[in-house]
């Protein structure tokens, strides 16, 4: 299976930051990586596809990059909507794996 | 609007079979161009793929699970189901059905969730 991993693990930050999410796969899963955000008691939004495709519908402020095994979300000005979990997935091969999530706290 | 909602018994009793079903509106399951899946959720495992059933070409499972699960379709209702045999407490979990997208030669990026339904097992 192929390893998700996602740093940090969580984050205290305030509305109008510039907030990084890193995650890393076991081996090279070339673009095949997407994005959710999650909110207690809600089933995940996916965010960003393919690494980079934002989905229809989710604000500009949110980015994805990365290839092979690293990749990166960035939300530019954190709005207070934006504090959730996000979780990193691969859609390279079967089985398909999930990272652990990184939660955005509000400080 | 594309929806998906589990249905399906909240407790099941250890060594039975947790049976869900995934029931949706605003897109045929007999679409071609999308798979049809089963995900949870634990606070042990994190999200944790359990498989999925792909109209033309059958059904995957994780081999984490797959000596346990079965998934199958109802085109008739538009429905797909879980079936997870042997059940141990280790599988009390939120359990969601989603749609992968299959374009691009991806395994799914899961653009619609259900809700989520919590199955607890214990006696």
């Amino acid at each position: 299976d192929i390893q998700m991993t996602q740093s940090p693990t969580s984050l205290s930050t305030s509305v109008g930051d510039r907030v990084t999410i890193t995650c890393r796969a076991s081996q090279s899963i070339r673009n095949y990586l997407n994005w959710y955000q999650q909110k207690p008691g809600k089933a995940p939004k996916l965010l960003i596809f393919a690494a980079s495709n934002l989905q229809s519908g989710v604000p500009l402020r949110f980015s994805g990059s990365g290839s092979g095994t690293d990749f990166t979300l960035t939300i530019t000005s954190l709005q207070p909507e934006d504090f959730a979990t996000y979780y990193c997935q691969q859609s390279y091969m079967t089985p398909i794996t999930f990272g652990p999530g990184t939660t955005v706290e509000i400080k | 609007q594309v929806q998906l909602q589990e249905s399906g018994p909240g407790l099941v009793k250890p060594s039975q079979t947790l049976s869900l079903t995934c029931t949706v509106s605003g897109a045929s399951i007999s679409s071609g161009s999308y798979y049809w899946t089963w995900i949870r959720q634990s606070a042990a495992k994190g999200l944790e793929w359990i498989g999925r059933i792909y109209i033309r070409g059958g059904t995957n499972y994780n081999p984490s699970l797959k000596s346990r699960v079965t998934i199958l379709v109802d085109t008739s209702k538009n429905q797909f189901s879980l079936n997870l045999t042997s059940v141990t407490a280790a599988d009390t979990a939120v359990y969601f059905c989603a749609r992968g997208i299959t374009a691009l030669g991806t395994n799914g990026d899961f653009d619609y969730w259900g809700q989520g339904t919590l199955v607890t097992v214990s006696s």
